[in-house]
C-alpha cells in the first residue's frame, strides 16, 4: 500500500502556540484519521473525516478533508504539555481496504 | 469493559523459534487489522482479516501466519523465516464505516 507523505517530521514548540501538520497523498481517498500515539501504546483515533471538505473539531483539534480528496490538515490551538505523542495520518479507499499511514509528527511541547 | 486486547505486551524470541502474538476484540467488528511499527517507519501492514476464515496479505506478510478462526480472534504468529522480527506489533478492527480502533500494542524482542 501507498505510504502518505506527512509533514513535518518534528515538531518542538512552547506551551501556547497553535500547531499544524499535513498529509498528501497521490491518491485519492474517501476517509482520512488522525491518530495521537504516546510512546509504548497503540495509535488513538483523534478525528475521521468522511467527506471532501469537512472541517471537524474534537477540542482544541480540527481537521480538514482536502476538496481533491488527496491531502489532510489537522491544527491543534493553544498546546499544552500532553499534546506530545506522535500524531499519524491515515487514509482509506473504500471500506474493503486496509489504512494507508503516514510516517508521523513527533510534537514535543516545552512548558 | 470494550476494546482490543494484545497480549503479551512484552515477548522475547530465541532465533529459529515461532512465537504468537494474541488479538481479541469485543467490539463485534469484522474486520481486523496486524501492523507492524518501526522507528521512523509509521505502521506498515502485515495481514488482514474483513470476515471470519478469510484473510489477505498485506505490504510485508512474508515471515508471518494469521488465522482467524472466530470474529473475536485475530493471532499472528511470527516465524522463524522472519528475519528482523524486532518491533512493535499493533492489532486493530474497523467498525462500521472506515474508522478503525487499535489495541495498545505487542513489543516482541529477539535475543
Amino acid at each position: 500500500g501507498q505510504q502518505l507523505n506527512q509533514s513535518p517530521q518534528s515538531m518542538f514548540i512552547q506551551e501556547g502556540e497553535d500547531v499544524s501538520m499535513n498529509c498528501t497523498s497521490s491518491s485519492i481517498f474517501n476517509t482520512w484519521l488522525w491518530y495521537k500515539q504516546e510512546p509504548g501504546e497503540g495509535p488513538v483515533l483523534l478525528i475521521a473525516l468522511y467527506k471532501a471538505g469537512e472541517l471537524t473539531s474534537n477540542g482544541r483539534l480540527t481537521a480538514q478533508f482536502g476538496i481533491t480528496r488527496k491531502d489532510s490538515f489537522l491544527n491543534i490551538s493553544a498546546s499544552i504539555p500532553s499534546d506530545v505523542g506522535i500524531y499519524f495520518c491515515a487514509g482509506q479507499k473504500d471500506s474493503g481496504y486496509a489504512l494507508n499511514f503516514g510516517k508521523g509528527t513527533s510534537l514535543l511541547v516545552t512548558p | 469493559d470494550g476494546g482490543i486486547t494484545q497480549s503479551p505486551k512484552y515477548l522475547f524470541r530465541k532465533e529459529g523459534q515461532n512465537v504468537t502474538l494474541s488479538c481479541e476484540q469485543n467490539l463485534n467488528h469484522d474486520a481486523m487489522y496486524w501492523y507492524r511499527q518501526d522507528p521512523g517507519q509509521g505502521l506498515r501492514l502485515i495481514y488482514y482479516s474483513q470476515i471470519v476464515n478469510d484473510f489477505q496479505k498485506g505490504d510485508i506478510a512474508e515471515g508471518y501466519s494469521v488465522s482467524r478462526e472466530k470474529k473475536e480472534s485475530f493471532p499472528l504468529t511470527v516465524t522463524s523465516a522472519q528475519k528482523n522480527p524486532t518491533a512493535f506489533y499493533l492489532c486493530a478492527s474497523r467498525a462500521d464505516g472506515n474508522t478503525i480502533y487499535f489495541g495498545e500494542g505487542s513489543w516482541l524482542t529477539v535475543v
